[in-house]
């Protein structure tokens, strides 16, 4: 079993859906958890960042942790075609160097 | 935008010769990750520096990859000799590091992708 699972997708939605992407962990011990986002042929690029259980919200964007089921996810309201990309979640422990990133889930929002 | 930038952005090489890939962290950055992407693997971990000091090269193959920090504007990451299964993406990151500033995240180069034929 892998450190961080990830539903590879691909996942296509019509514009304007709300998106749901998640990912299950096993290890108690991940404190920092973040979500990326890669487009096709460029690095993954930071979306959120989220350090304890519960929400937190950034315009279109809502991270969700939930460290007793060891699931995190993130949400995509109003979901538009460029949004379309490969969403990878990543994790790290309280004072950690670096992050440990799932295998990605690969979006597709169609106009 | 401040950026991390890698060069080259794409490589073909035979198998058995030598390749360096090169990377200029952000400026102010004193954390470098190189990692390594594939369809099978997805992210993987290669080798990271605090201060261009190596502080975890465990995921990196020692006795063909190398990487170093000659100094603090540029790492490198060689390969000697080349396999056609080191064919990937090859991403660097840099940001700043230190207990607890993992939450920042880090900043990735458009990245290197390399064909070993």
């Amino acid at each position: 079993q892998k450190e961080v699972e990830q539903d590879p997708g691909p996942l296509s939605v019509p514009e304007g859906a709300i998106v749901s992407l998640n990912c299950t962990y096993s290890n108690s011990a991940f404190q920092y958890f973040m979500w990326y986002r890669q487009y096709s042929r460029k690095g993954p690029e930071l979306l959120m960042y989220t350090y304890s259980s519960g929400n937190k919200e950034d315009g279109r964007f809502t991270a969700q942790v939930d460290k007793s089921s060891k699931y995190i996810s993130l949400f995509i309201r109003d979901s538009q075609p460029s949004d379309s990309a490969t969403y990878l979640c990543a994790m790290s422990f309280a004072g950690g160097q670096n992050f440990v990133f799932g295998p990605g889930t690969r979006l597709s929002v169609l106009p | 935008d401040a950026r991390v930038t890698q060069t080259p952005r794409h490589k073909v090489t035979e198998m058995g010769q030598e390749v360096t890939m090169r990377c200029q962290p952000i400026l102010g950055h004193n954390t470098v990750f190189w990692y390594r992407q594939t369809m099978m693997q997805g992210l993987e971990l290669l080798a990271y520096f605090r201060n261009r000091a190596p502080l975890d090269d465990s995921g990196m193959p020692k006795d063909r990859f190398s990487a170093e920090m000659p100094d603090a504007t540029l790492a490198t990451l060689k390969i000697q000799p080349s396999e056609p299964r080191d064919s990937a993406v090859y991403f660097c990151a840099s940001g700043l590091g230190g207990t607890g500033s993992s939450r920042y995240g880090y900043t990735f180069g458009s990245g290197t992708r390399l064909t070993v034929v």
